[in-house]
């Protein structure tokens, strides 16, 4: 079991580009929760998404920001027309069920915007 | 919403001393309550948890405390090695999800040897 793959780890974007960043559950995993870090800040939540369904999107800003967990494929967290203000880290973490308790992060992906 | 404090932001002990790092929870509907602890550039790690129809836990030199009267639960570790530097994040979670987690802002841990 590979674990939770984010990819990229590192992504570079102009200010007004799109940034797609992708998260492929463990092998079994059904749960997919999104966190951003700022940087010397904790975790927020996101989203959390089961498959082709979002429950909870409580924590996403409601412009540019969107999420989607297709039946076949990654979790994909979508930023368009960055701003600097989107500079973080961004965790994604999956879970079996929503009552177990160990939740596997991700490496995390960087976003920069220049 | 929950909202979840940690303190101190910054902690500094010698190598072998305790590290004692406190957190308090709004939401008295809360259940479960993760440390995470996390290196630099690297993911958040799973080190203990607790829920809320426990009071204590241990693992080695790692224990947590929980305060559910008062809303506050607490990290204690002992006999701290230079391993142990890092970033402590105490966490949150409700009822019904456990995995959607409101974190504190993190205790930096530095032993120095």
């Amino acid at each position: 079991n590979a674990g939770v793959m984010q990819n990229p780890r590192h992504l570079v974007r102009r200010r007004g580009q799109e940034a797609r960043l992708r998260c492929s559950p463990m092998k079994g995993h059904s749960h997919v929760y999104w966190y951003r870090q700022l940087p010397e800040e904790g975790l927020k939540f996101m989203v959390y998404l089961q498959k082709e369904n979002i429950i909870d999107e409580s924590g996403m800003p409601k412009e540019r920001f969107s999420a989607e967990f297709p039946k076949e494929g990654p979790s994909i967290l979508r930023i368009q027309q960055v701003v600097r203000g989107d500079s973080a880290a961004y965790f994604c973490a999956s879970s079996p069920t929503v009552q177990n308790t160990e939740a596997f992060f991700g490496q995390g992906t960087r976003l920069t915007v220049v | 919403g929950e909202n979840v404090e940690q303190h101190p932001s910054t902690l500094s002990v010698q190598e072998g001393d305790s590290a004692v790092i406190k957190c308090t929870y709004s939401d008295s509907a809360s259940n479960y309550f993760p440390w995470y602890k996390q290196e630099l550039g690297k993911r958040p790690q799973l080190i203990i948890d607790i829920r809320s129809n426990v009071g204590e836990k241990k693992d080695q030199r790692i224990a947590v405390t929980l305060n559910k009267t008062a809303k506050h639960f607490s990290l204690h570790i002992t006999e701290t090695q230079p391993e142990d530097s890092a970033v402590y994040f105490c966490a949150a979670s409700p009822i019904g999800n456990f995995n959607k987690f409101y974190f504190g802002s993190g205790t930096k841990l530095n032993v120095k040897p």
